[in-house]
């Protein structure tokens, strides 16, 4: 089984500050990497697909990066409605997996 | 646009079995997967399966086989989740999701979401 690890596991950040979130493969997945969004009480979204392919409608300040085993979700000038929990989400194999999330907070 | 809308709250005894419905709207049924996902209170996502309905087989992760059997109908472009030998450790929201497919049969990412079940196992 692939672990993903996450991290940091949590990130108290500033409107408009740049957010950085990080999700390891315990072995090499290419770039079957993808991104999810949760805000509290909600269902997941997809944000970014294939590591780098943002999925349709999300806002153009979520990007992502990587490939192999070092992934990067980005997120240039949060917003308050950006207070959720990430998720990555591995494809590469059988069977699939998460990172453990990462919540970002508002300060 | 493509919906997924999943069957009500359940409250169920330990020992009981669960099954859950996820109907399909938008979109053509067949040209993807169905998975389902599982959050406990204050945890993560755990994929417990998904099922391709042209194939009619799903794939089961290791933890619930044996326990879990994913099914789907395609004439009412339903997927179902069956969970038996409950647990209080099966507390949890199921989700079904939308999944995209590559080279026919591996699944990918979970592309559309329901709006969860919360299942609750309880003496």
């Amino acid at each position: 089984e692939i672990v993903l690890t996450q991290s940091p596991d949590f990130q108290s950040v500033t409107p408009k500050e740049k957010v950085t979130i990080t999700c390891r493969a315990s072995q090499s997945i290419g770039s079957s990497l993808h991104w999810y969004q949760q805000k509290p009480d909600q269902s997941p979204k997809l944000l970014i697909k294939y590591a780098s392919q943002s999925f349709s409608g999300v806002p153009s300040r979520f990007s992502g990066s990587g490939s192999g085993t070092d992934f990067t979700l980005t997120i240039n000038s949060l917003e308050a409605e950006d207070a959720a929990t990430y998720y990555c989400h591995q494809s590469s194999s059988l069977p699939l997996t998460f990172g453990q999330g990462t919540k970002v907070e508002i300060k | 646009q493509v919906q997924l809308v999943q069957s009500g709250a359940e409250v169920k005894k330990p020992g009981s079995s669960v099954k859950v419905s996820c109907k399909a709207s938008g979109g053509t049924f067949s040209s993807y997967a169905i998975s389902w996902v599982r959050q406990a209170p204050g945890q993560g996502l755990e994929w417990m399966g998904g099922i391709i309905p042209i194939f009619g087989t799903a794939n089961y992760a290791q933890k619930f086989q044996g326990r879990v059997t994913i099914t789907a109908d395609e004439s009412t472009s339903t997927a179902y989740m069956e969970l038996s030998s409950l647990r209080s450790e099966d507390t949890a929201v199921y989700y079904c999701a939308r999944t995209i497919i590559r080279d026919g049969y591996n699944l990918e990412y979970f592309q559309h979401w329901g709006q969860g079940t919360l299942v609750t196992v309880s003496s």
